[in-house]
């Protein structure tokens, strides 16, 4: 079975520009995570769906970060513009329920640097 | 902000020996969870353990839960030098959802 897949793997890009993350879930899974891991804050979720609609955005750090899921199948993490301080590796995941009951399921993440 | 928090942060150990980790986390749980983190990969879980279990074991992994101290063990038996990464704990709350997860034990096993 496939697994999440996320595009791109690594993306570098200047300060200002716009950067999209992409994230296909594993299919029949009805929640999917966006997270940012960093030395500095660890592992933070930045927002949840569920059936694609936003449940809890409380952790997307400013008004510079969107996400939307058109369908089932696809999402998009969305900054702009970027800034240095958002490099990171941002990771997908996706549940078939969002009870802590069960496993969440990663992607191998989006390694970002912005110059 | 981290539920968990992993004790040690590092560690290295020879090949066959056992490895222990521990996860100290803050407010009530239904489910607590370990992860694997390969380098340069996403995050693989492990093993769940419910707030109402106190041991469970898969293969070489074994996990303990002690709800009333808020901990949480993971025992690697038999190391081998593909165990070598970063291991997570995981919590979710008494509402059940979300995963906080927290800051991670590096686990080296030399061979």
């Amino acid at each position: 079975d496939a697994g999440v897949i996320q595009s791109p793997r690594h993306e570098v890009t200047e300060m200002g520009q716009e950067v999209t993350l992409r994230c296909k879930p594993i299919s029949g899974h009805d929640y999917l995570f966006w997270y940012r891991q960093t030395m500095m804050r660890g592992l933070e979720l930045l927002i949840y769906f569920n059936n694609n609609v936003p449940i809890d955005d409380s952790g997307m750090p400013e008004d510079r970060f969107s996400a939307k899921m058109p369908n089932a199948s696809f999402s998009t993490l969305k900054i702009q513009p970027s800034e240095p301080r958002d490099s990171a590796v941002y990771f997908c995941a996706s549940s078939p329920t969002g009870s802590g009951n069960q496993p969440q399921h990663f992607g191998d993440g989006t390694r970002l640097s912005i110059l | 902000s981290q539920q968990g928090e992993e004790d040690p942060q590092a560690l290295s150990i020879q090949e066959g020996e056992n490895a222990t980790m521990n996860c100290s986390y803050k407010t009530s749980i239904n489910n607590l969870q370990w992860y694997r983190q390969n380098s340069g990969r996403g995050l693989v879980h492990l093993i769940l353990i419910r707030s109402n279990e106190r041991e469970k074991h898969s293969g070489r992994l074994r996990v303990t839960l002690d709800t009333s101290k808020k901990s949480s063990s993971l025992l690697i038996t038999a190391s081998r030098a593909a165990d070598t990464a970063s291991y997570f704990c995981a919590t979710d709350n008494m509402y059940g959802n979300k995963l906080v997860f927290g800051a991670g034990t590096i686990l080296r096993v030399k061979s």
